[in-house]
């Protein structure tokens, strides 16, 4: 089982391109959740889906979409790349909700220049 | 709202010190905490929880809801100890929320 893949694992962007990160699990799991890592700022939720179907904003939306494609796959889509996008992005799934262990991708490293 | 604090973004230690990583928590219900830790080159993971009241590691995490903290102690640091650690806190199907983390260095 490879438990939660994302993809890419690096990319560089110019401000204003377009790109989607992926994020597929194997785990059978309802809550998928997209955060970002930067220094000094911890983990912060972007959006996430508390079961298929569903999507909800988090701390940090801005700029950002998302599409739960099925149970497996969540998506996040930056449809205008700016440098204060910079960061490493996680994706995680957990059974349901937070209160339920969460699983983490290996992270991607996006760069905005 | 939910809050996470972290006061420490970098603690040192020397092998074979003790260690306590502080946490505490903002939340009016009844939250659950837990330690994920980062470990170089490998996923954030789960560390421990508190309704386990398990130790992981040598580690342990005792919830003081009057001090509304949640602080991970080790009496013994080793080397391969040394990572990020976040604390987080949930409440029912509520997603995670992080504190800024604080990285841990022991030194040999």
């Amino acid at each position: 089982n490879a438990g939660v893949t994302q993809t890419p694992k690096f990319q560089v962007l110019k401000t204003g391109q377009s790109m989607t990160l992926q994020c597929a699990q194997d785990m059978n799991h309802n809550s998928m959740y997209w955060y970002r890592q930067d220094p000094g700022m911890g983990l912060r939720l972007i959006y996430y889906s508390a079961s298929e179907g569903t999507t909800d904003k988090g701390e940090v939306p801005n700029g950002y979409n998302v599409s739960r494609l099925n149970k497996r796959e969540f998506s996040l889509r930056l449809e205008s790349a700016a440098p204060s996008q910079t960061s490493v992005y996680f994706c995680a799934t957990s059974s349901f909700g937070g209160s339920t262990e969460a699983f983490f991708g290996q992270g991607t490293r996006l760069t905005v220049v | 709202a939910q809050r996470v604090t972290q006061p420490e973004k970098l603690l040192s230690v020397f092998k074979g010190a003790p260690v306590e990583l502080k946490c505490n928590y903002s939340y009016s219900g009844s939250p659950e905490l837990f330690w994920y830790v980062q470990y170089s080159r490998q996923r954030l993971q789960l560390l421990l929880r508190h309704i386990s009241r398990e130790s992981i590691k040598g580690f342990t995490a005792d919830l003081n809801k009057g001090e509304t903290s949640f602080h991970l102690k080790k009496p013994f640091a080793q080397e391969e100890d040394s990572a990020m650690y976040y604390c987080a806190l949930a409440s029912g199907n509520t997603p995670l929320v992080f504190g800024k983390g604080t990285r841990l260095s022991v030194i040999a």
